[in-house]
């Protein structure tokens, strides 16, 4: 199936450090959603960004739709270790299906 | 927020069996819900998407006869894996979509089919 590009794959950094992720399509969408999944768990919606060029913040979290609607970017800033996880962006078109296209996942691992 | 319940969390099967996965919106209406596969260490594949009260779209490669989708009310889709095998083994994932574009996601059914 389809699936967007993301990086990096991985990360390890330590406790206090901002981290960038970073989604990319050769599709235009319309939506960029921004999630994460921890083991044994479904993804949670972090952020959700409607519009290009919209800048977005959940907390820590700051989400960007990139002005082409081809891509994405998620920051955390001064990350701590429950912040260890696996991001995922997805991008979805407003029309049809409605149908989402997950990125191939960040893993973040945060040293204490 | 928007509450997606998914049953069960993990099911153990015989092989040649089938096994009904049922994905509830709890706090609102789902126009939309999907239904996706995950494999250790790897992304959502999404494998269809099912309205209320229509046929699924199943994405290439899924077979439809396989993987039976109903969508029988705006709160309940389930996904029946038919004749169940070992490479069927995987963590399914559904989520479902109110009227803004966010898609909110159950939590998932460790499937293994012995």
């Amino acid at each position: 199936g389809q699936q967007l590009n993301q990086s990096p794959q991985s990360m390890f950094i330590q406790e206090g450090e901002d981290v960038s992720m970073n989604c990319t399509s050769s599709s235009i969408f319309n939506t960029w959603l921004w999630y994460k999944q921890e083991p044994g768990e479904g993804p949670v919606l972090l952020i959700a960004l409607y519009k290009a060029g919209e800048l977005t913040s959940n907390g820590r979290l700051t989400a960007q739709f990139g002005i082409t609607r081809k891509d994405s970017f998620l920051n955390i800033s001064a990350s701590i270790p429950s912040d260890v996880g696996i991001y995922f962006c997805a991008g979805s078109v407003t029309s049809g299906t409605y149908k989402y296209i997950f990125g191939t996942g960040t893993r973040l691992k945060v040293l204490a | 927020g928007a509450v997606v319940s998914q049953h069960p969390s993990r099911v153990i099967c015989k092989s040649g069996t089938s096994v009904k996965i049922e994905c509830r919106s709890l706090d609102f209406q789902a126009t939309t819900m999907f239904w996706y596969r995950q494999f250790p260490k790897q992304s959502l594949m999404l494998m269809a998407t099912s309205n209320e009260g229509s046929k699924a779209t199943y994405e290439q490669g899924v077979e439809k006869d396989k993987f039976l989708i109903n969508h029988a009310s705006l709160t309940l889709s389930t996904l029946t894996v038919t004749s169940a095998h070992p490479e069927d083994s995987s963590f399914y994932i559904c989520s479902a979509r109110g009227v803004r574009s966010e898609a909110f996601f159950g939590q998932g059914t460790r499937l293994t089919v012995v």
